[in-house]
């Protein structure tokens, strides 16, 4: 089965600042990857996602990467905010959502 | 869009008494569902999943089942709770192309 791997699994960045999450997988027939943002007590909300036809996608300061090749991809998050503090995690799937299997995840504290 | 709503939110329940968590979807028929836990410091781990009514599917044996007896509702049971299913339950629906939306959590502590 597939097997995600997330680093580092904490953050600190001072405000303004860029972060980036990196995360590997195993399964070359893995084609989405996303991304999801889980703030204290709450369920992890979709930021962003990319599939495997494209190699990069931005939204605002957040940004993902793909290498197919290496299978890794990664997350950026440009001119951080304080509310940018959470937990990330990174999932990749084949097909279906029953086989997205996701990283161990990254708590990003960003410092004001 | 749709919406997730899970509970209770918070639960504490001694060893051996029975659980359910409730989740019902909003805003989408016949979504794909989904029960995770999520241990303290570690990933997500895909419990259960239904695809419909009565259609369940178990990812890892384990103390706990799951039912959907309705297509927007989903729940997930145990008969007697062990220590080691204290833990942080969140239900998903399947959005669409692998996309999750999750519910807000239910937070379980056995004693």
């Amino acid at each position: 089965g597939e097997n995600v791997e997330q680093h580092p699994s904490t953050l600190s960045v001072q405000e303004g600042d860029s972060a980036v999450i990196k995360c590997t997988y195993s399964d070359s027939a893995s084609n989405y990857f996303p991304w999801y943002k889980q703030e204290l007590g709450k369920g992890p909300q979709l930021i962003i996602d990319i599939r495997s036809n494209v190699g990069e996608k931005k939204d605002q300061r957040i940004a993902v990467t793909l290498n197919k090749t290496a299978k890794h991809f990664s997350l950026h998050i440009t001119e951080t905010q304080p509310e940018d503090s959470a937990v990330y995690f990174c999932a990749a799937s084949g097909t279906g959502a029953n086989n997205l299997f996701f990283g161990t995840g990254t708590r990003l504290t960003v410092i004001p | 869009s749709q919406t997730i709503h899970q509970w209770p939110a918070t639960l504490v329940q001694p060893v051996g008494s029975p659980l359910s968590l409730e989740c019902t979807v909003e805003g989408t028929s016949n979504p794909n569902l989904y029960w995770y836990r999520q241990a303290a410091g570690r990933g997500l781990q895909l419990l259960f999943y239904s695809v419909g009514i009565g259609q369940i599917s178990s990812e890892v044996p384990q103390n706990l089942s799951a039912s959907r007896p309705q297509d927007r509702q989903f729940i997930l049971s145990s008969k007697k709770l062990l220590l080691s299913d204290s833990g942080f339950y969140l239900c998903a629906g399947e959005a669409g192309a692998n996309v999750l939306t999750f519910g807000a959590g239910s937070r379980l502590t056995v004693l």
